[in-house]
Formats: C-alpha cells, sequence, structure tokens
C-alpha cells in the first residue's frame, strides 16, 4: 500500500525550531514531487512547500521563505520540513502529500495522517 | 481571505443534489490551470474527490463530480447520503504566487 507517516510534531516555544519528517513507502518515491500542506486548527488547508524528485527545485508560500526549508533524502525515502524562527500562527497539523505530477498542475494523493506543531510559551 | 472563493457552508436532504463552487481569477483557474477537490471527514486527513476537473479516482462514486468554466469550478454531488457529511477543498495553481492555493472550504451538512 502506498503510505506516508508524519512524525516529530510536538510544542515549541516562539522563534524555537522542529524538523518534521515523512516516510515514504509503497512506491518509488524517488520518482515523485512532494509537498508540505498545514492546517490550521479549526480553518482550512495551506500549501507550505513542494520539492521534485532530486532536491533541486522548492518553492515555499510566502510565509514562510526563509524560516522553512523542504528536503529530501532518496536514500531513506523521506521528506522533511525544517522550521525555524516558529511563530503561534504556524501551529497546525502539518500533512506531506505526493505529487502526481509536477509543481503546477497536480494533485495529491495520498496525504499523511498528519502531525501537530504548537508553537505556544 | 483564500485565492480561491468557496461557500462557507452548504446543505441538503438525503437524496439531494447540492453543488459547491470554486472561484477564482484570471492567474490562477482562468489562466487554465487544472482544479482539483478534497473531502475531509472529522479528525481525518483530506482525500481527493476529483483530479483535473473532472477525473474521478477509482473507487470515488459517480455521484461525485467536477465542472470547471472560465474563472470557476463546481463540485456536484448527487443522492446525497449522511456520511457525505464532510470539508471539501478546491485547489489549483496561481501563476502571481507562483505556489499551490487551496479555496477556505465548504462545510457539507446533510439534513
Amino acid at each position: 500500500d502506498v503510505q506516508l507517516v508524519e512524525s516529530g510534531g510536538g510544542l515549541v516555544q516562539p522563534g524555537g525550531s522542529l524538523r518534521l519528517s515523512c516516510a515514504a513507502s509503497g512506491f518509488t518515491f524517488s520518482t515523485y514531487w512532494m509537498t508540505w500542506v498545514r492546517q490550521a486548527p479549526g480553518k482550512g488547508l495551506e500549501w507550505v512547500a513542494n520539492i521534485d524528485q532530486d532536491g533541486t527545485q522548492k518553492y515555499y508560500v510566502d510565509s514562510v521563505k526563509g524560516r522553512f526549508t523542504i528536503s529530501r533524502d532518496n536514500a531513506k525515502n523521506s521528506l522533511y520540513l525544517q522550521m525555524n524562527s516558529l511563530r503561534a500562527e504556524d501551529t497546525a497539523v502539518f500533512y506531506c502529500a505526493r505529487n502526481r505530477l509536477g509543481a503546477y498542475d497536480s494533485w495529491f494523493d495520498p496525504w499523511g495522517q498528519g502531525t501537530l506543531v504548537t508553537v505556544s510559551s | 481571505q483564500s485565492v480561491l472563493t468557496q461557500p462557507p457552508s452548504v446543505s441538503g436532504a438525503p437524496g439531494q443534489r447540492v453543488t459547491i463552487s470554486c472561484t477564482g481569477s484570471s492567474s490562477n483557474i482562468g489562466t487554465g490551470y487544472d482544479v482539483h477537490w478534497y473531502q475531509q471527514l472529522p479528525g481525518t486527513a483530506p482525500k481527493v474527490l476529483i483530479y483535473g476537473n473532472i477525473n474521478r479516482p477509482s473507487g470515488v462514486p459517480d455521484r461525485f463530480s467536477g465542472s470547471k468554466s472560465g474563472t470557476s469550478a463546481s463540485l456536484a454531488i448527487t443522492g446525497l447520503q449522511a456520511d457525505d457529511e464532510a470539508d471539501y477543498y478546491c485547489q489549483s495553481y496561481d501563476s502571481s504566487l507562483s505556489g499551490v492555493v487551496f479555496g477556505g472550504g465548504t462545510k457539507l451538512t446533510v439534513l
């Protein structure tokens, strides 16, 4: 079965850092673009970042540029999101998802179960 | 304020038909970028319902259909069932923002 499993969420103080991981299985990870999407409590979905197959192309939503870094390790079938200078407004469930196409016209399938990041003092 | 505009809520009785609109602009849907739809049941991750404007993944009932025209798209659900109660999101790409955009989501209530 195609599966994505996120980990690394938790409680962090404002200004702190956290690294999320997403373990992929059931498909050839190295051949797909991958994406992070977040959802603040009670709110809608927000695209965060995506990365191409070999990690050379990376795109971010403006609100996280300069603070978050997306990366991947194809040998470990894993996707990462390094989050620095965290703010209260970054509090959300973070989902990793597989792109079915490239960066532009792609939909996301499947999604992981999500990992909760809470930024609070 | 989402780049793609959806009604916050829609409702219908079992067996009825409802539609959910997704209104964009010339920098996203109107440019020709595809629209995709997701269903998010309470407490779960989103699941793709419609991709490429009109296509249903295997396993999605044909009660769900998508359409696109100009700067808007729509999701139609016929034969409403109680377990269709969920949040529904549209998604596209925006060339001005150089990124993926989602609608604000629509909560479907089955009366």
